[in-house]
């Protein structure tokens, strides 16, 4: 079963890099890539980085994503008051035969 | 740019059926490239990947081991959206319901574009 583990709170101050993690915890053979998305109070989700480190067009440089096995991280420099927000990770998972979600790390910009 | 639209009814008694629909525009729900997810967020649940439906020359569907005795997904070409149907609903599934979308085809990507979400309380 795959589970993905995130630190449930984070923080810095504006300019600072912060970096968010997500542990992948599976039994799932075939490494499917990790994809991140920011939420914003009251809203949607929307996919920051996808295929462990692609930006979306429209997502600024100051994001980034990287992947080493079975640990993935986002990580943001250039801190803004706006960056506050929860931020989720998520990949497919063949022996689920299903999408899982971490359990999202809320970012606070002191 | 795809948008997706959720609408139903935001109050449900226990052990009735949950339907919500997902309007879509811009893209068309038979593309042989894009995949149409439910998606749901509580706080206790997180947020929590229900089902989805795609066409590949037929109608594919996979559901969430936890819900997939309950859930029914299913398109409507006529008017280019697709459902969620979640029968005998308990308090458990009171949660703000969201669509999305996955347009690259490979059905392992990522979600490209949500609905805005819809509240649905169970009560």
């Amino acid at each position: 079963q795959s589970v993905l583990t995130q630190p449930p709170s984070a923080s810095g101050t504006p300019g600072q890099r912060v970096s968010i993690s997500c542990s992948i915890g599976s039994s799932d053979i075939v490494a499917h890539p990790i994809s991140w998305y920011q939420q914003l109070p009251g809203t949607a989700p929307k996919v920051l980085m996808y295929r462990n480190d692609q930006r979306p067009s429209g997502v600024p440089a100051r994001f980034s994503g990287s992947r080493s096995g079975t640990s993935a991280s986002l990580a943001i420099s250039g801190l803004r008051s706006d960056d506050e927000a929860d931020y989720f990770c998520a990949k497919w998972d063949d022996s689920l035969r299903g999408w899982v979600f971490g359990g999202g790390t809320k970012l606070t910009v002191l | 740019q795809v948008q997706l639209q959720e609408s139903g009814p935001g109050l449900v008694k226990p052990s009735q059926t949950l339907s919500l629909t997902c309007a879509i525009s811009g893209d068309s729900v038979s593309s042989n490239s894009a995949v149409w997810n439910w998606i749901r967020q509580s706080p206790s649940r997180g947020l929590e990947w229900l089902g989805r439906t795609y066409y590949r020359s037929q109608w594919y569907h996979d559901y969430a081991s936890s819900v997939k005795s309950r859930l029914t997904i299913n398109a409507d070409t006529s008017k280019n959206q697709f459902s969620l149907q979640l029968k005998s609903v308990t308090p458990e599934d009171t949660a703000v319901y969201y669509c999305a979308n996955d347009l690259t085809g490979a059905l392992w990507d990522y979600f490209d574009s949500w609905g805005p979400g819809t509240l649905v309380t169970v009560s």
